[in-house]
């Protein structure tokens, strides 16, 4: 399988911990974007990155949250601290350039 | 402010009953609109992308148009496997390519 691939799907922690998510991307596309989406809902976008540089932040990505892609690779999202209403679906996705994206199927989080 | 809104909410329909969703959009310029599927639990699943007005796109039973202000994504007699959420999203323009979502149509098919 050649697609976006996420780990893990799914993920429930207690308030205050800190979690980790991993996003493999299709490979050789450059563009790699997180999103998470809530219930009834489209993604909002977070961040993304262009190889390893990361270019830009929502404001939905407090200081409690970070992302890496070391070596324009796979990426990671952490959310320190979590909190009750972090609980969504994250979603990656990747492009190779343009603007159509492909998704992966998602990190489900609840925290308890 | 760019943005996209989509009608309806929710959309039931029989088996055989066509139907269309509209995606209308504010962009500043328009790069392209995308539909996607999404199933439960899962993450959305890329169906088509329209750049230009008057463009159509078809699959199995989905045609997707666009004009300069919205979309539309047509189902010629559904079946329940087109039971899904459907998402229209368009690239921000200044920012990198970020997706902007509507909130979706909920379709369920009825046998």
């Amino acid at each position: 399988d050649t697609g976006v691939s996420q780990n893990p799907r799914h993920k429930i922690t207690k308030r205050g911990q800190n979690v980790t998510f991993r996003c493999d991307p299709i490979s050789e596309h450059n563009r790699l974007y997180w999103y998470r989406q809530t219930l009834g809902q489209g993604p909002e976008f977070l961040t993304y990155f262009q190889n390893e540089a990361q270019l830009e932040k929502s404001r939905l990505l407090s200081d409690r949250f970070s992302a890496e892609r070391p070596k324009g690779s796979f990426s990671t999202l952490e959310i320190q601290r979590t909190e009750q209403g972090d609980s969504a679906m994250y979603l990656c996705a990747s492009s190779p350039r343009g603007y159509e994206q492909y998704f992966g199927p998602g990190t489900r989080l609840t925290v308890t | 402010e760019d943005q996209v809104t989509q009608s309806p909410e929710a959309l039931r329909l029989q088996e055989g009953e066509s139907s269309s969703l509209n995606c209308s959009y504010t962009v500043s310029g328009l790069r392209g609109l995308f539909w996607y599927r999404q199933d439960p639990g899962k993450g959305p699943e890329f169906l088509f992308t329209l750049y230009s007005a008057g463009e159509e796109k078809e699959k199995e039973r989905l045609k997707a148009t666009l004009t300069k202000k919205e979309s539309f994504l047509h189902i010629t007699a559904p079946k329940p496997e087109d039971s899904a959420t459907y998402l229209c999203a368009v690239p921000s323009y200044n920012q990198g390519g970020k997706l902007i979502f509507g909130q979706g149509t909920e379709l369920s098919v009825k046998p």
